[in-house]
């Protein structure tokens, strides 16, 4: 079966740094791009970028660069969305997804709900 | 303020037809064709449409996708009760060379 899975939620006080993970299984991980979708609470869906595993090459979102760190290590087939100082509004649903040609989103893990509070 | 324009809500009774506009501009919709996501209540969002009209295998075939110009249209024929859910545009967008997403638009099944 092809899917992305990633966990289920984190919690972080403003200031800290956090990476979370999106690991792909059932297909050849390096032949697909992996993209990362923001939602707040009770908000639509925001992108914030997209990586391909064959080169790690990355393509931001204006509204986050330099918000936020997308990498990954193809040898694991994992790809991360990382922060280095987390604030309140960075208080969300994040979910990663497979990419096909052209930018199809196919394949949506079930999201890491992260939370940043005091 | 989304770049692409949907209706925030949407309703019809069972059997009805309903359908959702999108609308952007020559440098997404009108240049990049456009896929749909059905986001059911509490859960992930899942490809509905891609490419403008074409349904992934197992999505039923009262949900047709189609685009003119710098619009696009969801339609759902036959309204179910399981379709109640937060559907979503989005297309590639040349000029900030990033995915861009509708609004969302709240199905409602009366």
């Amino acid at each position: 079966e092809v899917q992305v899975v990633q966990p289920g939620a984190e919690m972080k006080k403003p200031g800290e740094s956090l990476q979370i993970s999106c690991k792909g299984s059932g297909y050849s991980f390096s032949t697909y791009r992996i993209g990362w979708v923001r939602q707040r609470p009770g908000k639509g869906l925001e992108y914030l970028g997209i990586i391909s595993p064959h080169d790690s090459d990355v393509t931001y979102s204006p509204s986050f660069q330099g918000q936020v760190t997308i990498s990954v290590d193809k040898s694991i087939s994992t790809a991360y969305l990382q922060w280095s100082s987390l604030k309140a509004s960075d208080t969300a649903v994040y979910y990663c997804a497979r990419i096909s040609v052209p930018t199809v989103m196919d394949v949506w893990g079930l999201g890491t709900t992260v939370t940043v509070s005091s | 303020q989304s770049v692409l324009t949907q209706p925030p809500s949407a309703s019809g009774t069972p059997g009805q037809r309903v359908t959702i506009s999108c609308s952007g501009s020559s440098s997404n919709i009108g240049s990049n064709t456009v896929n749909w996501y059905q986001q059911l209540p509490g859960k992930a969002p899942q490809l509905l449409i891609y490419t403008n009209n074409q349904r992934p295998s197992g999505v039923p075939d009262r949900f047709s996708g189609s685009k003119s110009g710098t619009s696009a249209s969801l339609a759902i024929s036959g309204l179910q009760s399981e379709d109640e859910a937060d559907y979503y545009c989005a297309v590639w967008d040349d000029s900030l060379d990033a995915v861009v997403f509708g609004g969302g638009t709240k199905v409602t099944v009366l």
